[in-house]
């Protein structure tokens, strides 16, 4: 079965730079690796996307090795605002269904 | 833009009822997504268009699940008939896949709460 894993949950404190893994064993060779971010009582919104090496935007940086097994979301100095569940989507080689989304890392920034 | 827009927002239902949830992607998207999100599951795709064609339906559950997209604006997921399992969060996305990736950008709606008692 494809699967793609996160840590559960992560504690941080304002100002720290978090990195939050995912891996992905059987991800397809021409697809992008993308992460979202949800709040409680909506829905996912888009952070960052890339397709290999390192892509940079204003909010996070996205790391991806060359073999593209995983990839890393980092939030350079998190706020409160921060406090939220990110999940990486990805597609599949194998497994019946092949677009999946991350378990989900629960990020909680204290003051 | 308004977004994707779902409805409704919230839905209680009894066991054997048929349920209809609605969405209106964004104008000029060319894929639209059904996902479902419970505690115990997670985030799961249901199936997905691309020019109103369904492309992936190996994630609806069982024949009870359908869903439809007559035109670019409008996708509807049925449910018949409903179970108390079926409670969750019912989440439609759209995307401009302008490079042809599955997984480009998708832009989420607020999700309608299912209740089935």
């Amino acid at each position: 079965l494809a699967k793609t894993t996160q840590p559960i949950s992560m504690d941080s404190y304002e100002g720290q730079e978090v990195n939050i893994t995912c891996s992905h064993n059987n991800i397809a060779t021409n697809d992008y690796i993308t992460w979202y971010q949800q709040f409680p009582s909506q829905g996912p919104r888009f952070i960052i996307q890339g397709y290999k090496t390192k892509v940079t935007n204003e909010v996070a940086s996205l790391f991806i090795p060359a073999d593209r097994k995983s990839s890393t979301l980092s939030l350079p100095r998190v706020s409160l605002s921060d406090t939220a569940v990110y999940y990486c989507l990805v597609e599949m080689n194998t497994g019946f269904q092949k677009l999946v989304f991350g378990t989900g890392t629960r990020l909680l920034v204290s003051p | 833009d308004a977004g994707v827009i779902q409805s409704p927002r919230h839905e209680v239902t009894e066991m054997g009822q048929e349920v209809t949830l609605r969405c209106k992607p964004i104008s000029g998207h060319d894929y639209l997504f059904w996902y479902r999100q419970t505690m115990m599951r997670g985030l799961e795709l249901l199936i997905y268009f691309n020019n109103n064609v369904p492309i992936d339906d190996s994630g609806m559950p069982e024949d009870r699940f359908s869903a439809k997209m007559p035109n670019a604006s409008f996708s509807t997921l049925k449910i018949q008939p409903s179970e108390p399992r079926d409670s969750a969060v019912y989440f439609c996305a759209s995307s401009l896949a302008g490079s042809g990736e599955v997984t480009d950008t998708q832009y989420f709606g607020p999700g309608t709460r299912l209740t089935v008692l």
